[in-house]
């Protein structure tokens, strides 16, 4: 299939280690954040989500931490699979009266090495 | 049950020619969005409905490019003298609500290459 990202940062791991993928995002007033992994070919698919009032949160194998006062989130991946070879797209939600709208980051491509 | 479906999967157009880009988003999903993704980059946003109100239409990026979703459902995404700039893959996600605190479920989008 065609590649989501040819010129995407890219991180490089060892099947089994941790991963971590981090982004900066831009708006101070954002108040929720998720990560979402784009395989080639595909849609965004979600991974993880955390509100402004946390620093933490943990799901099946991946953490978000998010630092607010630096505008930094970042997502954690134990024990990296084959399977997670992707794009790893950060996403901010602005506060909006109506509904979800989302802003992007610009992405890292994560390649597991068997 | 079936996620967000999208048609056609692909779709190239000469310069100039008028395309449709279909959405069913998951039944019973009040807010619907468009987004476009260029090779290579995040996706941005286009327009946003809640039921059949478009409420949002700011990121469209041209008066070329309209959307309409008449029964709160099915949304079509048109965009009148392709320009090769056009060239992208276009997603569509839908939520349930119109909570901003809901992750959005996408699409595997439509590519869409103007020649």
């Amino acid at each position: 299939g065609e590649s989501v990202g040819l010129h995407l940062p890219t991180l490089s791991v060892q099947e089994g280690d941790n991963s971590i993928i981090n982004c900066a995002y831009s708006n101070s007033a954002s108040d929720y954040f998720i990560w979402y992994k784009q395989e080639s070919g595909k849609g965004p698919q979600f991974i993880i989500d955390i509100r402004s009032n946390m620093d933490k949160r943990q799901g099946q194998r991946v953490t978000v931490l998010l630092n607010k006062t630096v505008k930094h989130l970042s997502l954690q991946i134990a024990a990296t699979q084959p399977g997670d070879s992707a794009v790893y797209f950060c996403a901010e939600s602005l506060i909006y009266n109506a509904g979800n709208m989302l802003t992007f980051g610009g992405g890292t491509r994560l390649m597991v090495k068997p | 049950g079936a996620g967000v479906s999208q048609s056609p999967r692909y779709k190239v157009a000469k310069r100039g020619q008028d395309v449709a880009l279909r959405c069913d988003p998951i039944s019973g999903h009040v807010s619907l969005f468009w987004y476009q993704q260029a090779l290579g980059q995040g996706p941005e946003f286009l327009t946003y409905f809640q039921n059949e109100a478009q409420l949002d239409k700011s990121g469209l990026p041209s008066d070329r490019f309209f959307a309409e979703r008449p029964e709160g459902s099915v949304s079509t995404l048109k965009i009148q003298r392709t320009q090769q700039e056009d060239s992208a893959v276009y997603l569509c996600a839908s939520v349930y609500g119109t909570s901003y605190n809901s992750p959005l479920h996408f699409g595997n989008g439509t590519r869409l290459t103007v020649t």
